[in-house]
This record gives structure tokens, C-alpha cells and sequence, in this order.
């Protein structure tokens, strides 16, 4: 069954420290992956797709087909980034490209 | 564009009530869905559309209809409200079908059913 598991609920690390939030999936396809960030009482925007390779707001990750993960990094954390962060999963042919989305990780940057 | 949009923000229900939440997009997105989001959860999918008069369900669609008559709208109809229906949706298009594509987010609909 496809599955994204983000195995921390709440991550929390000190401003100018790496941050690095999981990602897990279960999928036997050719799955695109993203993260979704949402800000406190805001809609959720895409932060990153694996396509695109790119780093936004400092941000980057990886998909490693091998083991089966999207983790999403950032080497120094800044105030800005808490917020709560989707893995996301969305299959190309069986589901109209529906998203599969984990439970989400609270990240908490603290002065 | 005023990009996906959702009325209204905030709605109290009694159980047993009907209503519909409203979602549109002025984008000219083939593809619409709502979901629901609860703590520790995440987002869960209600239902979804991949163009005018086709919908289909999600993860969770009990208790929920939908209508896509037009590429812009896809409202969300709470049948007899329950307090399980107690959530924040949302509603998302993305511009088209069958490729994994990113979807844009309305601000959300914050429900309580009492």
C-alpha cells in the first residue's frame, strides 16, 4: 500500500543548527515526492519537488529510491522555518495524481 | 489571479446540519480536491475532480458530496453534519491530470460540529 511515514511529530533545535526532517515511503511505482510547508494558521504551499533538484529557503532533499526516502535538510535553522512540514507522495498513473501526504513534523527553531 | 479560494473561513455547525464549503480557483485547473486535516493526521483526501461533471473519492469520503459543473468551482456538502466532521479542509487544484503536479492550497475552512 503507498504510505508516507514521517516519524517525528515534533522536532525542535536551536536557531543556526542543521535540521534535518524524514521522510519515509512505501510505494512500487515511480512516485513523485514533495514537501508542503505550513505556517502557523496559514494554507500549505509547496516547498520542494524531487524534479526539480532545487533549494528553496535554503532547503533540499534528496530521493534515495534505495532507501525509499525524501529527507528534507537545511544546514542552519533560522526562527523563520518553524512551522509544520507534509512529506508528500503522488503516483503518476493509478490515481490521477492524488497525494499521499505523512502526518507531518512540527519544526520548533528556538532562539 | 486570486489563485484557489474557500468561503467561508470559520463555520459552527449543530449536529445534523447541512451546508456546503465553497471552493474556486481562477487558474483553469483541470484537477480539484479537498481533504480534510486533523492533529496528528495530516491531510486526508475527501474527494476529488479531474475536470467539469468527473469526480470520484478520496481516503475518506463518507458523509461528503461533491459537484464539478464548471472548471472553477468544486463545492463540499456536509449532508447532516456530525461532530467528527469537526476539521480544517482544504481545497487544492493543480493544472493537470494524471502526472504527479504540484497543487495549490485555499486558506483553509475550520469546521466545528457541536
Amino acid at each position: 500500500a503507498q504510505r508516507v511515514t514521517q516519524p517525528e511529530k515534533l522536532l525542535s533545535v536551536f536557531k543556526g543548527a542543521p535540521v534535518e526532517l524524514k521522510c519515509n515511503y512505501s510505494y512500487s511505482g515511480s512516485p513523485e515526492l514533495f514537501w508542503y510547508v505550513q505556517y502557523s494558521r496559514q494554507r500549505l504551499q509547496l516547498l520542494l519537488r524531487h524534479i526539480s533538484r532545487e533549494s528553496i529557503k535554503g532547503f533540499t532533499a534528496d530521493l534515495n529510491k534505495g532507501e525509499t526516502s525524501f529527507h528534507l535538510k537545511k544546514p542552519f535553522a533560522q526562527e523563520e522555518d518553524s512551522a509544520m512540514y507534509y512529506c508528500a507522495l503522488s503516483d503518476y498513473g493509478g490515481s490521477q495524481g492524488n497525494l499521499i501526504f505523512g502526518k507531518g513534523t512540527k519544526l520548533s527553531v528556538k532562539p | 489571479n486570486a489563485g484557489v479560494t474557500q468561503t467561508p473561513k470559520f463555520q459552527v455547525l449543530k449536529t445534523g446540519q447541512s451546508m456546503t464549503l465553497q471552493c474556486a480557483q481562477d487558474m483553469n485547473h483541470e484537477y480539484m480536491s479537498w481533504y480534510r486535516q486533523d492533529p496528528g493526521m495530516g491531510l486526508r483526501l475527501i474527494h476529488y475532480s479531474v475536470g467539469a461533471g468527473i469526480t470520484d473519492q478520496g481516503e475518506v469520503p463518507n458523509g461528503y458530496n461533491v459537484s464539478r459543473s464548471t472548471t472553477e468551482d468544486f463545492p463540499l456538502r456536509l449532508l447532516s453534519a456530525a461532530p467528527s466532521q469537526t476539521s480544517v479542509y482544504f481545497c487544492a487544484s493543480s493544472y493537470r491530470v494524471g502526472q504527479g503536479t504540484p497543487q495549490y492550497f485555499g486558506p483553509g475552512t475550520r469546521l466545528t460540529v457541536t
